[in-house]
């Protein structure tokens, strides 16, 4: 069964530089959320989409954004890149808002 | 503001225990609960899905069960393996259901 799918794997950037980050949900699925973990910490939800449109707003710093395009697939775009924005992002997708999310394989952003 | 506890933090056990893990949450109007398992530095693999309908779910030496109104929700695993070594993960989706709200996870080891 297909998954979704994260690109790139691992990211390695400077301070101060931008990041994309893209994310391919399962096909048949029109919700995308967006998540951050960092080092031993858990999972902090950052921002979620339907059908296109903002869902709901977590903890995303403003050098943040995101959106969804028409084939439903996501990108999350950092700029300003700090040493803490260090961390696992994970993407994950559902078929409708509240069923079950299903994860990607993260994508391990390092800044230096 | 939801807050997802999970006790223990880190649990060590022989090989073909059983065990019990703890979640519990402050707001009860939760959508889902949903158990993940996370091995060091990888993604987050979907464990059990209880809706906020349900009282418990099982999947194989799995059983989740879910209290609403106590704010709790507990996973057992019957027979544990070595296999089954990694970290635990509590998540309650909001009750708009379009984001996870995750706990700081139980790191489990069981030896041979």
């Amino acid at each position: 069964a297909a998954g979704v799918i994260q690109s790139p794997r691992h990211l390695i950037k400077e301070k101060r530089e931008t990041a994309t980050l893209k994310c391919y949900p399962i096909p048949r699925h029109d919700t995308v959320y967006w998540y951050q973990q960092g080092p031993g910490q858990d999972p902090q939800f950052l921002i979620s989409f339907y059908e296109k449109m903002q869902s709901d707003k977590g903890s995303i710093p403003d050098r943040f954004s995101a959106q969804q395009f028409s084939d439903y697939h996501s990108e999350l775009n950092m700029s300003s890149l700090e040493l803490g924005d260090s961390a696992l992002y994970f993407c994950a997708s559902s078929l409708r808002v509240g069923d079950e999310q299903y994860f990607g394989p993260g994508t391990r952003l390092t800044v230096t | 503001k939801q807050e997802v506890t999970q006790i223990p933090a880190a649990l060590s056990v022989p090989e073909g225990e059983n065990l019990v893990l703890n979640c519990s949450f402050t707001d009860s109007a939760i959508y889902n609960l949903q158990w993940f398992r996370q091995d060091p530095g990888k993604g987050l693999t979907s464990l059990l899905l209880i809706q906020s309908s349900q009282r418990e779910q099982t999947s194989g030496r799995l059983n989740a069960s879910l209290d609403k109104s106590s704010g709790r929700s507990t996973l057992y695993i019957a027979a544990s393996q070595p296999g089954d070594s990694a970290t635990y993960l509590c998540a309650v989706y909001n009750n708009a259901g379009n984001m996870l709200t995750f706990g700081g996870g139980t790191r489990l080891m069981v030896k041979p």
